[in-house]
């Protein structure tokens, strides 16, 4: 049974310029959320997705943007980089009002 | 609004020695889970163990335990007879289960180190 899987795992970008994040939930799984965890700190809710829609979003501008397919699985688009953006993006996933969230291993994006 | 605090930015423990890493949280809803992830330098948060803020009994998964005070507003992990592969971030977080939003507070982390 696969878990959550990210990708790309690593990413490089410069500023100015739009990056497109993706994830595949735990199978059975039907939300997925989306971190950012800056370096030394703790992760930072981005949104959450289910039944396709955003259904909760935490404090960040609207260059964030995602989107979830009918297979469950999502993406988390970034545009007009900064170099604040830098950071692990870390996606997770679980049954909606579900106890547990199980994350991915995270796509590390670095912002030139 | 969630907030937790994790006042402990680096703890060190000998191996097979007992280690307790403290979490206090802030919160105004009823119904709340605590929880503790582990992250290794690979990146990956590793679930450990849960909480419910009505569970009588404190939680137990193995070699880790949860020391909740509700009253307190604390829940604290406890890891037994630690290892050298235990040595990573740790991370306490809440999530209001009433909305069922997935929204989840982290704090800070503690960096643990298992000394041989």
């Amino acid at each position: 049974d696969a878990g959550v899987t990210q990708s790309p795992t690593h990413l490089i970008k410069t500023r100015g310029q739009q990056v497109t994040l993706r994830c595949s939930p735990k199978s059975g799984h039907d939300t997925v959320s989306w971190y950012q965890q800056a370096l030394g700190q703790g992760p930072q809710f981005i949104f959450q997705y289910y039944e396709e829609e955003e259904r909760q979003r935490g404090n960040f501008p609207d260059r964030f943007s995602g989107h979830q397919f009918p297979n469950y699985s999502s993406e988390l688009n970034v545009n007009a980089l900064l170099l604040g953006d830098s950071a692990l993006y870390l996606c997770a996933s679980s049954l909606l009002g579900g106890d547990e969230q199980f994350f991915g291993p995270g796509t590390r994006l670095t912002v030139l | 609004a969630q907030k937790i605090t994790q006042t402990q930015p680096g703890m060190f423990v000998q191996e097979k020695e007992a280690v307790t890493l403290d979490c206090t949280y802030d919160t105004s809803d009823p119904s709340y889970g605590l929880f503790w992830y582990k992250q290794p330098s690979s990146g990956e948060m590793i679930f450990l163990i849960y909480q419910g803020s009505y569970d009588q009994q404190n939680a137990t998964e193995g070699r880790y335990s949860l020391n909740f005070q509700k009253a307190r507003k604390s829940a604290n992990l406890v890891i037994s007879a630690s290892q050298l592969g235990d040595s990573a971030m740790y991370f306490c977080a809440m999530r209001d289960l009433n909305t069922n939003a997935g929204k989840s507070t982290f704090g800070d982390g503690t960096t643990l180190t298992v000394k041989p």
